[in-house]
């Protein structure tokens, strides 16, 4: 069965800094694997959908990794601004039916 | 992005009613949908897999009688909570991608709240 886990669970940074979220699942047979961002009491928005023959994608200020053998990826933001406050929701697609699962997420904070 | 549509994105009902949440793709066919459950401050858990013409898949501890789920088209999927009751109160979000390995896209998610 695929585990996700997030580390870490919150993290408070201050404008401007850049920071790295990390993602690990226990299956490395992925089909894909997806950064999302989640607002209090919202949907889910995509940030960033890495397919499993790829390494990394970037988006604006965002670039994700994935090392599929490893199980990991991490999600770097550069310049973080008090509007990237949300929790990041890693899921991967495995197995064949086309399901997410979703990892345990990372609250970020962002302070002015 | 490809668009889904969530409704409605929030409802509070009686106890022992039933509400229906409504999931659209608005600009792809979906053959397949998803929907999900969160509770407060934890992550998403997958309930079932919707497919359009044929039974639902529950993941296992969901009750399928209790969670109705129908794909009568291929952009259209609906859950039903019958019987509500207050430990049902939960955020509940759908998702769909275009084919196996694509990127999914989710609905607003809906609020339910049974008093």
């Amino acid at each position: 069965k695929q585990e996700v886990t997030q580390i870490p669970a919150a993290l408070s940074v201050p404008e401007g800094e850049n920071l790295v979220l990390n993602c690990s699942f226990t299956d490395s047979a992925i089909y894909n694997l997806q950064w999302f961002r989640q607002d209090p009491g919202k949907g889910l928005t995509s940030l960033l959908l890495i397919q499993s023959s790829q390494r990394e994608q970037t988006s604006g200020r965002l670039n994700a990794s994935l090392d599929k053998s490893s199980g990991r990826s991490t999600l770097y933001i550069a310049a973080s601004q008090p509007g990237d406050s949300a929790t990041y929701l890693c899921a991967v697609v495995s197995g064949t039916a086309s399901k997410l699962t979703f990892g345990t997420g990372t609250r970020l904070q962002v302070t002015l | 992005g490809a668009v889904v549509s969530q409704h409605p994105s929030w409802v509070i009902c009686k106890s022992g009613t039933s509400v229906k949440i409504e999931c659209r793709s608005l600009d792809f066919q979906a053959t397949t949908m998803f929907w999900y459950r969160q509770f407060p401050k934890q992550s998403l858990m997958l309930m079932a897999t919707s497919n359009e013409g044929s039974k639902a898949t529950y993941e296992q501890g969901v009750e399928k009688d209790k969670f109705l789920i129908n794909h009568a088209s291929l952009t259209l999927s609906t859950l039903t909570v019958t019987s509500a009751h207050p430990e049902d109160s939960s955020f509940y979000i759908c998702s769909a991608s275009q084919s196996l390995g694509t990127e999914a896209f989710f609905g607003q998610g809906t609020r339910l709240t049974v008093v």
